[in-house]
This record gives C-alpha cells, sequence and structure tokens, in this order.
C-alpha cells in the first residue's frame, strides 16, 4: 500500500531556530517527492520538487533532502520567521497516468517570538 | 490571473441535503482535482478528470459525483449529504505535462463543509 508518513505530528520553535522535519514513504511507482506549504485557511503550495536521482534542493531558507535507498526525505527550515508558521506536507508522485500524489498527513510547525 | 477558485468557501448543509461545489482554473491545465482534507490525514483523492468530458474514481468516491464540461470547471456533487462528508474539500489542477508526475498540482483554497 502506498503510504507517506511524516513526523513529528507537530512542532514549536522560537523565531530566528532552525528545524527539520522527517517523511517516510513506501510509494511505488515513484515519480518525484515534493514539500508543500499548507498555511491556515489556504490550499497547499509546492516548495520543491526531487526525482529519485535528486538527493537536495534548496528554495531560500527551506532545503530538502531525498534518500531513494531508504526512502527517506527530510526538510529544514534556517533561521525561521514567524511567517513559517504552517503545515509541511510530503508528497509524493506516482509514474503513472493522472499525475496522482499520495500526501503525508503534515507537520504542523509554530514559529513563536 | 486567479489561479483556481472554489465557490462557496463556507457551507452548512443538513443531512439529506445536496449541494454542488465549484471549482474554476483559468491556467489552461488538463487535468484537475477533488480532494477532501480531514484531521489527522493526508489529502485523499476523491474523483479527478485527465480532460473535457472525462471523469475517474479516487480514492474515496463514494456519495460523490463529478462533471467536467468544461475543460476549465470541475464540479462536484453530493448528492445526500451525510454527517461523514463534513470536511474541507480541495480542488487541484495541474497541466498533462511530457514526464509522468512530474507536474505540480496547484489548489485552491478549499471549502468548509459541515453537514449537521
Amino acid at each position: 500500500k502506498n503510504q507517506v508518513e511524516q513526523s513529528p505530528q507537530s512542532l514549536i520553535i522560537l523565531e530566528g531556530k532552525n528545524c527539520t522535519l522527517q517523511c517516510n514513504y513506501t510509494v511505488s511507482p515513484f515519480s518525484n517527492l515534493r514539500w508543500y506549504k499548507q498555511d491556515t485557511g489556504r490550499g497547499p503550495v509546492s516548495l520543491t520538487i526531487m526525482t529519485f536521482s535528486e538527493n537536495t534542493k534548496s528554495n531560500g531558507r527551506y532545503t530538502a533532502t531525498l534518500d531513494a535507498d531508504t526512502k527517506q526525505s527530510s526538510l529544514h527550515i534556517t533561521a525561521s520567521q514567524l511567517s513559517d508558521s504552517a503545515s509541511y506536507i510530503c508528497v509524493v508522485s506516482l509514474m503513472e497516468y493522472g499525475n496522482k500524489l499520495v500526501f503525508g498527513a503534515g507537520t504542523i510547525l509554530r514559529v513563536k517570538s | 490571473n486567479a489561479g483556481v477558485t472554489q465557490t462557496p468557501k463556507f457551507r452548512v448543509l443538513k443531512t439529506g441535503q445536496s449541494m454542488t461545489l465549484l471549482c474554476a482554473q483559468d491556467m489552461n491545465h488538463e487535468y484537475m482535482y477533488w480532494y477532501r482534507q480531514d484531521p489527522g490525514m493526508g489529502l485523499r483523492l476523491i474523483h479527478y478528470s485527465v480532460g473535457e468530458g472525462t471523469t475517474a474514481k479516487g480514492e474515496v468516491p463514494d456519495g460523490y459525483n463529478v462533471s467536467r464540461l468544461k475543460k476549465q470547471n470541475f464540479l462536484l456533487g453530493l448528492e445526500s449529504a451525510a454527517p461523514s462528508q463534513t470536511s474541507v474539500y480541495f480542488c487541484a489542477s495541474s497541466y498533462r505535462g511530457a514526464i509522468l508526475g512530474d507536474q505540480p498540482q496547484h489548489f485552491g483554497d478549499g471549502t468548509r463543509l459541515s453537514i449537521l
């Protein structure tokens, strides 16, 4: 069964600190892995994308890593800001007709001052 | 450029009532999707469409119907609403892309639906 598991479920950090979110997946056939950011009351927005041949991708203060052998990914946020407070969702794309996705439940991050 | 627009944003229904959720995209995307998001769970695919006039079942299609009469619109219908259908519903769209699975999905901001 295709599954995406994320940890922790929630996290509280102080503004300016770094944090790392984890994602484990069992999905086949695997096309790519994305991290989405979902602000409260909004739809998810894509942050990064990595294919199975890539092991790191950055987008500003966000850096995603992928280990295709262990089927693990992480999202590292550097120098957190209050605006980083959101749910971060790990999403795996299936390599099949229709561009279908398998979603993790998300990690809720709260950055406080 | 509005992207993906969902209407309504909020709705309260009584058990047994019917309604239609509307989704419109202005990006000329071939693919469109309807998801539901429940607390503690990942988004789950209800139905999707790979082109005008086509629809297909997703992971949780029971109790829902869809139609895609025009490329830019994707409608989700609840025939007889049940309390278990209380959820946040998201519509998304994407390009077909040259490589399977390589196109991002663009999401609307959701419809919050409560069934009493």
